[in-house]
């Protein structure tokens, strides 16, 4: 079955840090990736996305992923984090064909940003 | 585009009682989904919409649960004889093409 694997529940990292967060995936072509972001009580917001081509993604608030085909993975990263970025993050994929994009999430990923 | 707005936000009822959320997509978006949330969960999906057409329904929206979108705008989605269990984040999402526009959920407590 098609899926999205988040395997870290809970990371911190003190501000200024580094960030990579995971996502693994399990899919037969090459899929649609997409990483979403959601603060406490809010709903989602897509961070970026993959469809094609580069495999070096850049979204907002200057996070980056890397799509690797190799490794089925979709990693999120940022080179500085600050404490706003404190949140969930969530990997997701489309399940279905066609017209139809429901997106399969992973568990999430919660970020702790420590002064 | 003022983004997908859902109402209530909250809402807290008693086991057994009816509820109804309301979710208002990106105005033209011709897709709508809604999704649940569970503590520590990520998005499960529940039901698709394409205009007003109801194309997929979820295993997980037992007969309990029903969801509509007349005319293609806006979409109820409606709980019957709440249970605890049924206490999570309900999120709906609108989309033109593959890119979901998600609002900032309705939360139900059931008590």
């Amino acid at each position: 079955a098609q899926s999205v694997t988040q395997p870290d529940i809970h990371i911190t990292v003190s501000e200024g840090a580094s960030l990579e967060l995971r996502c693994n995936y399990s899919y037969g072509a090459t899929p649609y990736l997409f990483w979403y972001v959601q603060s406490p009580g809010q709903g989602l917001q897509l961070l970026l996305k993959y469809f094609s081509g580069d495999t070096l993604v850049q979204g907002i608030k200057g996070f980056e992923a890397e799509f690797k085909r190799s490794q089925s993975s979709f990693n999120l990263r940022k080179p500085s984090v600050h404490w706003s970025d404190a949140a969930e993050y969530f990997c997701a994929a489309p399940n279905s064909g066609g017209s139809n994009y429901k997106l399969t999430f992973g568990k999430g990923t919660l970020l702790t940003v420590n002064p | 585009d003022t983004g997908v707005s859902q109402n209530p936000r909250h809402k807290i009822t008693k086991r057994g009682q009816n509820v109804t959320f309301r979710c208002d997509p990106i105005s033209e978006h011709n897709r709508l989904y809604w999704y649940r949330q569970t503590l520590g969960q990520g998005p499960e999906f529940l039901t698709y919409f394409q205009n007003e057409a109801q194309l997929e329904k979820s295993r997980l929206l037992s007969d309990r649960f029903s969801a509509e979108r007349p005319k293609g705008s806006f979409s109820t989605l409606e709980i019957q004889r709440t249970e605890q269990g049924d206490s999570a984040m309900y999120l709906c999402a609108s989309t033109p093409a593959t890119e979901l526009f998600f609002g900032e959920g309705s939360r139900l407590t059931v008590l």
